[in-house]
């Protein structure tokens, strides 16, 4: 078990490029969980995976954001069109069939210049 | 809906002494609760969590939390704060999400400051 793995940890952008963050779950894991955390606030849930099905994504995910698991392994978020209000903290995590624990990855923080 | 309300953003204690961080509750059936940590530069981690089995829950590094249904509290304590104990805590509510599965619904953190 090498835990939730996510890349890069830090990224910095100008307003308008488009970014991509990687996340590797925990591999027998088949929930896939993509959250978002600013500055002095908790988590805020963004979209759900059950292997390669995006069964659900929050209202916070506007047309500018996609998220993929194309074979139910690892997961892409991609945000188009970086605002300055992106900039956060977007965390992963994973969970067994019927489990309710989550394990979060370490994060990738996003700085939108 | 599913909330959680934090009601310390702060809290700062000294070595050795008792941990208090009070967390509040809504939700709309039985919940399923949770206390997570959050270390700088590291991922989040689970400290316990509540599932109707016993009202007193025992988690990690000491750590234990009440559910107490005529006060919506689920306040997380320690009988002894190490210095290694300083971190963001987060009272977590579970909801129930489309997929059938359980989504996380976070309260705001309390920044918990240990002094020599």
């Amino acid at each position: 078990d090498t835990g939730v793995s996510q890349n890069p940890r830090h990224k910095i952008t100008k307003r308008g490029q488009n970014v991509t963050f990687r996340c590797d779950p925990i591999s027998e894991h088949n929930r896939l969980y993509w959250y978002r955390q600013t500055l002095g606030q908790g988590p805020e849930f963004l979209t759900y995976f059950q292997n390669e099905a995006q069964l659900e994504k929050s209202r916070l995910l506007s047309d500018r954001f996609s998220a993929e698991r194309p074979k139910g392994s690892f997961s892409t978020l991609e945000i188009q069109r970086t605002e300055q209000g992106d900039s956060a903290m977007y965390l992963c995590a994973s969970s067994g069939q019927g489990n309710e624990k989550l394990f979060f990855g370490s994060g990738t923080q996003l700085s939108v210049l | 809906a599913q909330s959680v309300t934090q009601l310390d953003s702060h809290v700062s204690v000294s070595e050795g002494t008792p941990v208090l961080l009070r967390c509040n509750y809504s939700s709309s059936y039985s919940p399923s609760l949770f206390w997570y940590v959050q270390h700088p530069n590291k991922g989040l981690q689970l400290l316990l969590k509540y599932t109707s089995a016993a009202t007193l829950v025992k988690g990690i590094n000491g750590f234990e939390a009440e559910f107490k249904k005529s006060e919506t509290s689920f306040h997380l304590t320690k009988p002894s704060a190490h210095m290694s104990d300083a971190a963001e805590y987060f009272c977590v509510v579970s909801d129930r999400g489309s997929g059938g599965y359980n989504k996380l619904i976070f309260g705001a953190g309390t920044r918990l400051a240990v002094h020599p």
